[in-house]
């Protein structure tokens, strides 16, 4: 299996743009977990999804940020209007059920100037 | 609420020294436990999990850990460092049949010295 696929690895943008993230699950997964990493931080999980639906979101910061997830295949984690403290590494991870390990992507490198 | 403390954020050892990276966990209920790896540029690994079977759980590369609950605690270890185990190790914790949120710990940076 190919693992978990993200795009962009890395994506520059001015504050005040939109950005789009992306993610492909591993095929026959059916949970999908959003995270975000920073220094200060550490790893955060933002959103997760089970069989398409969000079931926990209380991790997501603020409106700006929002998670779709319109079929098994593949999720976006949206930002509008970006802004500088959103620059981070964006990790998308999927497991096949509950209990299960999850298996993560190569994250989304995030710079907002 | 779970939560999952990891002691010393950078770990220093000698090749073919023994590695070992504490982590401490907080759950009210029984727990499940992992360590992850992650090597710089890439995304998390997933080196063991316990999963309330055996409280000593072998992962990959040589690594294990040990469930105490009396001590809360889930250590790593591995008998013998490897220059190519020079990566960030996190801890990290949830819950049996809740939620399938994990918690991690802030992160263990590993340096293996030649």
């Amino acid at each position: 299996d190919a693992g978990v696929i993200q795009s962009p690895r890395h994506e520059v943008t001015e504050m005040g743009q939109e950005v789009t993230l992306r993610c492909k699950p591993i095929s026959g997964h059916n949970s999908l977990f959003w995270y975000r990493q920073t220094m200060m931080r550490g790893l955060e999980l933002l959103i997760y999804f089970n069989n398409n639906v969000p079931i926990d979101d209380s991790g997501m910061p603020e409106d700006r940020f929002s998670a779709k997830m319109p079929n098994a295949s593949f999720s976006t984690l949206k930002i509008q209007p970006s802004e500088p403290r959103d620059s981070a590494v964006y990790f998308c991870a999927s497991s096949f059920r509950q209990g299960y390990e999850q298996y993560f992507g190569p994250g989304t490198r995030l710079t907002v100037t | 609420a779970q939560s999952v403390t990891q002691l010393g954020s950078h770990v220093s050892v000698s090749e073919g020294a023994l590695v070992l990276l504490r982590c401490n966990y907080s759950s009210s209920v029984p727990p499940y436990l992992f360590w992850y790896v992650q090597y710089p540029n890439q995304g998390l690994q997933l080196l063991l999990k316990y999963t309330s079977a055996a409280t000593l759980v072998k992962g990959i590369n040589g690594f294990e850990a040990e469930f105490k609950k009396s001590e809360t605690s889930f250590h790593l270890t591995k008998p013998s460092a490897h220059m190519s185990d020079a990566a960030e190790y996190f801890c990290a914790v949830r819950t049996q049949g809740g939620s399938e949120k994990l918690v991690f710990g802030k992160g263990t940076k590993l340096t293996v010295n030649p």
